[in-house]
């Protein structure tokens, strides 16, 4: 596609409801991000795929937070239970390689989550 | 613990002026820092990447350092325009195969007419 697209836009949660986060990379982009987001703070990392291999998750706040990729494409933030504490910005980024690790990353419009 | 510091406060700057934001690291040797640009509701977009080895790079109007010295980067924005009032963010790396990204706060620029 022509960029990196997310949804939904904006999801509206009840605590203790789970979500599911839908990321679309870029055509072609090996290399697939999740960043979380607070208003007024810089993205945090989540977690990270080299196609459908999740290489990095030591971001991930908790067990309640699960993210898959399964076919190398399409990527699925999941957040179970969800808390106040979990209302931000759910952001996804691709770049083309992986083996540089300088890579620029595009970032899609993200997800903007509240937990009421 | 790993810390980055940007402009605390918010940048305001008149039109035609170069504006100059700063990026301090601490407790951190990365490999390479990138700048990015960040508008309301939207995700962050690539500007410019300088790597450890290099004192300078420029992008049309765009200009950054890197001094490992001083644990600093410096980006700046010539002939500034309105359209250019966004948040710019710094972003640190590692080499390896670490592709984990620290990210600074952040500083808000407004570019007046």
């Amino acid at each position: 596609g022509a960029g990196v697209s997310q949804s939904p836009r904006y999801k509206v949660a009840k605590r203790g409801q789970d979500v599911a986060l839908r990321c679309d990379p870029i055509s072609g982009h090996v290399s697939l991000f999740w960043y979380q987001q607070a208003l007024g703070q810089g993205p945090e990392f989540l977690t990270y795929f080299q196609n459908e291999a999740q290489l990095d998750k030591s971001g991930l706040p908790s067990d309640r937070f699960f993210a898959e990729r399964p076919e190398g494409s399409v990527s699925t933030l999941k957040i179970q239970r969800t808390q106040q504490e979990d209302s931000a910005v759910y952001l996804c980024a691709s770049s083309l390689g992986s083996g540089a690790t300088n890579e620029k990353l595009f970032f899609g419009s993200g997800t903007q989550l509240s937990v009421l | 613990s790993q810390k980055i510091e940007q402009n605390s406060e918010a940048l305001n700057i008149q039109e035609g002026k170069t504006a100059t934001l700063t990026c301090n690291y601490t407790n951190y040797s990365p490999a390479y820092l990138q700048w990015y640009r960040q508008d309301p509701g939207r995700g962050p977009v690539f500007l410019l990447l300088i790597r450890e080895n290099e004192k300078e790079k420029r992008k049309e109007r765009l200009k950054v350092t890197f001094d490992t010295t001083l644990k600093q980067s410096l980006f700046h924005i010539t002939a500034s325009q309105p359209a250019d009032s966004a948040t710019y963010l710094c972003a640190l790396g590692n080499a390896g195969n670490n592709r984990k990204l620290i990210w600074g706060l952040g500083t808000s620029l407004a570019v007046n007419p």
